[in-house]
């Protein structure tokens, strides 16, 4: 059984705070690791999406990096904002050429 | 440009009876797949569709099963309703099959099953 683990199940933040979460995922046969936000009452929405190892991306004050030989991807947010507050989703991509989904880190960002 | 439309977006269904939902994807997108959502779970991957074809399917009973049409819009129909099938399902569009493209989520059909 593939397993995706995400850490921390939840978090609270004060605005302009910088805050990271963890994605644990196999690191035998990797093909993808994504990462998705997703608000209340919304749809999740992709942030990244990484293939190679070492990868580095960035979306305004959101990064993440990519180590597929031990198997994990930190997400950053630098200062914080309240529309930040959302669950951030990572997702597993193998040679089963399915995603297979952690059950995400809720962030809640207090202004 | 429309994102990914799926109806109804709230569904109340009796133990026994069957439910279709519906997944309208983004144009030019040719795969669609299917995810279960419920209380504590992530996001469980039910199916996936390209070109009228299934591609990959999850570890579901036979209850649940789905298509997609030559125009890309997709349907999953789950018989037999049982109360563990509440939950919230999501489509998700892309413009390529597999795990190497961004995937586009609509806002879901939460079934509930009493």
């Amino acid at each position: 059984i593939l397993n995706v683990e995400q850490s921390p199940q939840s978090l609270h933040v004060q605005e302009g705070d910088s805050t990271n979460f963890t994605c644990s995922f196999p690191s035998s046969n990797f093909y993808a690791l994504h990462w998705y936000r997703w608000e209340t009452a919304k749809s999740p929405e992709a942030l990244f999406v990484m293939t190679l190892n070492g990868d580095e991306k960035k979306k305004g004050r959101i990064s993440a990096t990519l180590n597929t030989k031990e198997g994990y991807s930190y997400l950053y947010i630098k200062g914080s904002q309240p529309e930040d507050s959302a669950t951030y989703l990572c997702a597993f991509g193998g040679a089963t050429n399915k995603l297979i989904f952690g059950t995400g880190t809720l962030l809640a960002v207090q202004p | 440009k429309a994102g990914v439309t799926q109806t109804p977006r709230y569904l109340i269904k009796t133990r026994g009876q069957q439910v279709t939902l519906s997944c309208s994807p983004i144009s030019g997108h040719r795969s669609v797949s299917w995810y279960q959502q419920t209380p504590g779970q992530g996001l469980q991957f039910l199916f996936e569709y390209f070109s009228e074809t299934q591609r990959n399917k999850g570890n579901f009973p036979g209850r649940f099963s789905g298509r997609q049409f030559s125009n890309s819009r997709s349907e999953m129909n789950v018989s037999t309703l049982e109360l563990g099938d509440s939950a919230l399902y999501l489509c998700a569009s892309s413009l390529g099959a597999g795990v190497h493209t961004e995937a586009f989520f609509g806002q879901g059909t939460r079934l509930t099953v009493v």
